[in-house]
């Protein structure tokens, strides 16, 4: 079956301009999350989604950041006024649903890489 | 809040066993996932381990101390497909997503 796909797979902007990152996770599955992994470094959660919930937006870095999802289904991460600092590359992953003090496995999507020059 | 460390590289020889450790300090612990990622990849969930002990996949072995709260990933006999990083994780909170230590990177020499 599909796994999670992430789209565009490589992204160059200028400085101040904004982006739009997509996420289609697998069919099923409740929970998305969105990190963002720096070079040479771990990876950094920024939001999650979990069904009809409201999102945990506690790991976004600024007001810049925003992200939304369509249902059980796609996700977009906006970045406005990219800023040279938010190149990085940003991950994508989805899980089944998710129980206080379980941890499912998540399934990461091949990532965006993002360059802002 | 969370925070995990791990050593930052290793190196081991084809064939050899090694192991990644991980400690941890957590408010509330629900338990530690293993996550693989191959330079350019998305990572991969290999483990996790929420009671004490050791859990074998295959070539892969994790194991959990609570009390300690410390855990490792030992992987057996191996192979240049190895070659790496490593990554722990616990949950977020009381929930997930996952909170991910640095990493460690694997090197298998021959």
């Amino acid at each position: 079956g599909a796994g999670v796909s992430q789209s565009p797979s490589n992204k160059v902007t200028e400085k101040g301009k904004d982006v739009e990152l997509r996420c289609d996770p697998i069919s099923g599955h409740t929970a998305l999350y969105w990190y963002r992994q720096r070079l040479g470094q771990g990876l950094e959660f920024l939001i999650y989604f979990q069904g009809n919930s409201a999102p945990d937006k506690s790991g976004l870095p600024s007001d810049r950041f925003s992200a939304e999802r369509t249902g059980e289904s796609v996700s977009t991460l906006t970045i406005q006024r990219t800023q040279q600092e938010d190149s990085a590359v940003y991950l994508c992953a989805s899980s089944l649903l998710i129980r206080t003090g379980g941890s499912y496995e998540q399934y990461f999507g091949p990532g965006t890489r993002l360059t802002v020059t | 809040g969370q925070s995990l460390e791990q050593p930052s590289e290793v190196t081991a020889v084809e064939g050899a066993i090694v192991q990644i450790n991980c400690t941890y300090q957590t408010s509330g612990f629900y338990g530690l996932s293993w996550y693989q990622q191959h330079d350019g990849g998305a990572p991969t969930f290999l483990s996790y381990n929420a009671l004490d002990g050791l859990e074998e996949t295959g070539r892969f072995s994790s194991f959990l101390s609570r009390s300690d709260s410390y855990g490792y990933l030992l992987l057996q006999e191996l192979q240049m497909k190895d070659s790496a990083s490593y990554f722990c994780a616990v949950p977020h909170g009381g929930n997930t997503p996952l909170v991910f230590g640095k990493g460690t990177r694997l090197s298998v020499i021959a």
